[in-house]
């Protein structure tokens, strides 16, 4: 099973907007709404940030968003801080195996 | 509320199994579904398997000739075996819970570094 495809970096000043684009295909992100957005800091365990493309757990802030679009998930940060530095991994379930897949991560650098 | 903690063996010989435990405190194991996911040094993070409230599993294909994942409801804990490890196993493993089995982690142990080295 491919891991879904993710740009290895992505930057943006304060106050931006960011986008980050996750392309898998139609046995997983294009084919179930299970995909999830995760959040890790340097040394840190990831953090679920978005989960089933578009809903944020209790806490996240409202400034992330997710969005899905054929093969292709999205995750969004708005009104870009510093704290939002970090990697961002996105998971998809793969329904032909009954597993998961990430992403190779992306890096966001707030400038 | 709920906290996941690893433990278990850094240091593991080629070839040997490498055998780590998960305890969750504040919660049952009774319930839910338990995850455990690695990554290597500087890499992105790969999916290992999981193991339902049931007792019944998934692996990652690319493991599952080497890899079990058990629960121990008496002692609250779930856990990982991988055999045969080689330099390429070698990374942080994370345990976690996926809550309601929608393939989604919603709470995650510290991590674990495993080195394989002789």
């Amino acid at each position: 099973q491919s891991a879904l495809t993710q740009p290895p970096s992505a930057s943006g000043s304060p106050g931006q907007s960011v986008t980050i684009s996750c392309t898998g295909t139609s046995s997983d992100v294009g084919g179930y709404d299970y995909v999830s957005w995760y959040q890790q800091h340097p040394g840190k365990a990831p953090k679920l940030m978005i989960y089933e493309v578009t809903k944020r757990p209790s806490g996240v802030p409202d400034r992330f968003s997710g969005s899905k679009s054929g093969n292709t998930a999205s995750l969004t940060v708005s009104g870009l801080q510093a704290e939002d530095e970090a990697d961002y991994y996105c998971s998809s379930y793969v329904g032909s195996n009954n597993l998961v897949v990430f992403g190779g991560g992306t890096k966001l650098t707030v400038l | 509320q709920v906290q996941l903690q690893e433990s278990g063996p850094i240091l593991v010989k080629p070839s040997e199994t490498l055998s780590l435990t998960c305890t969750v405190s504040g919660g049952s194991v009774s319930s839910s579904y338990w995850t455990w996911i690695r990554q290597p040094p500087g890499k992105g993070l790969e999916w290992i398997g999981c193991i339902y409230h049931s007792g019944s599993t998934n692996y990652n294909p690319s493991l599952k000739s080497r890899v079990t994942i058990s629960l121990d409801t008496s002692k609250n804990q779930f856990s990982l075996k991988l055999s045969s490890v080689t330099a390429a196993d070698m990374a942080v493993y994370y345990c976690a819970r996926d809550p309601w089995g929608y393939w989604r982690f919603d709470l995650w142990g510290r991590g674990t570094l495993v080195t394989v080295s002789s």
